[in-house]
């Protein structure tokens, strides 16, 4: 069964310093996402992307954030300059469909730790 | 505004004993809920969707618009069932999830 894959999986980096979070999601879907969750909170939605453009995003997606899918393959989510509280863990979904909702298939995620 | 909750954070049962997680929602239009479950060291899964009506895994989740509620059970827990559980609403064009805090069960031997 095709799953959404994330890379690395655990990555460490200094404040102030750039990270791209990378993601492939399943072969035929349309819709990506990225979530996370800081430790001991619930997940939290960042961003929806369809059709090579952001279709929605959240509070936290502030300029810092960008996303993006350079091939036809992979999903990016870049942080310009990391903080201590972007600290969390990174999911990658994707689903085939946007509405009516269709299954989002979550990654494993990637652990970001900002020193 | 909390949309999404799940008032217990830890939920201990005995195998065989039946189990009820509770999740509460808020929301004005109709609601597509969705419940996740995370087993030990696994990635986030999607356990049922209020939309497909169907059991898995012996789980079953109603849909209550009247309480707004969308609790999960199972008559008779088993140890493979201890993992965390999300309820999740989904909104938006995209149906972007929200998730509630989950609910960590524990099934006892």
């Amino acid at each position: 069964e095709p799953e959404v894959t994330q890379t690395p999986s655990h990555q460490v980096t200094q404040m102030g310093q750039e990270v791209i979070l990378r993601c492939v999601p399943i072969s035929n879907h349309l819709y990506f996402y990225w979530y996370r969750q800081i430790l001991g909170q619930k997940v939290e939605f960042l961003v929806s992307f369809y059709n090579n453009e952001i279709s929605e995003k959240s509070e936290i997606f502030d300029d810092q954030f960008s996303v993006e899918r350079p091939d036809g393959s992979n999903f990016t989510l870049k942080i310009r300059s990391t903080k201590l509280e972007d600290s969390a863990m990174y999911f990658c979904a994707s689903s085939r469909l946007g509405a009516p909702p269709d299954t989002q298939y979550f990654g494993p995620g990637t652990r970001l730790t900002v020193l | 505004a909390q949309r999404v909750t799940q008032p217990e954070k830890l939920l201990s049962v005995f195998k065989g004993a039946p189990v009820e997680l509770k999740c509460n929602y808020s929301y004005s239009g109709s609601p597509e809920l969705f419940w996740y479950v995370q087993y030990s060291r696994q990635r986030l899964q999607l356990l049922l969707r209020h939309i497909s009506r169907e059991s898995i895994k012996g789980f079953t989740a109603d849909l209550n618009k009247g309480e707004t509620s969308f609790h999960l059970k199972k008559p008779f827990a088993q140890e493979e069932d201890s993992a965390m559980y999300y309820c999740a609403l989904g909104e938006g064009s995209n149906y972007k999830l929200t998730f509630g805090k989950g609910t960590l069960l524990t099934v006892n031997p």
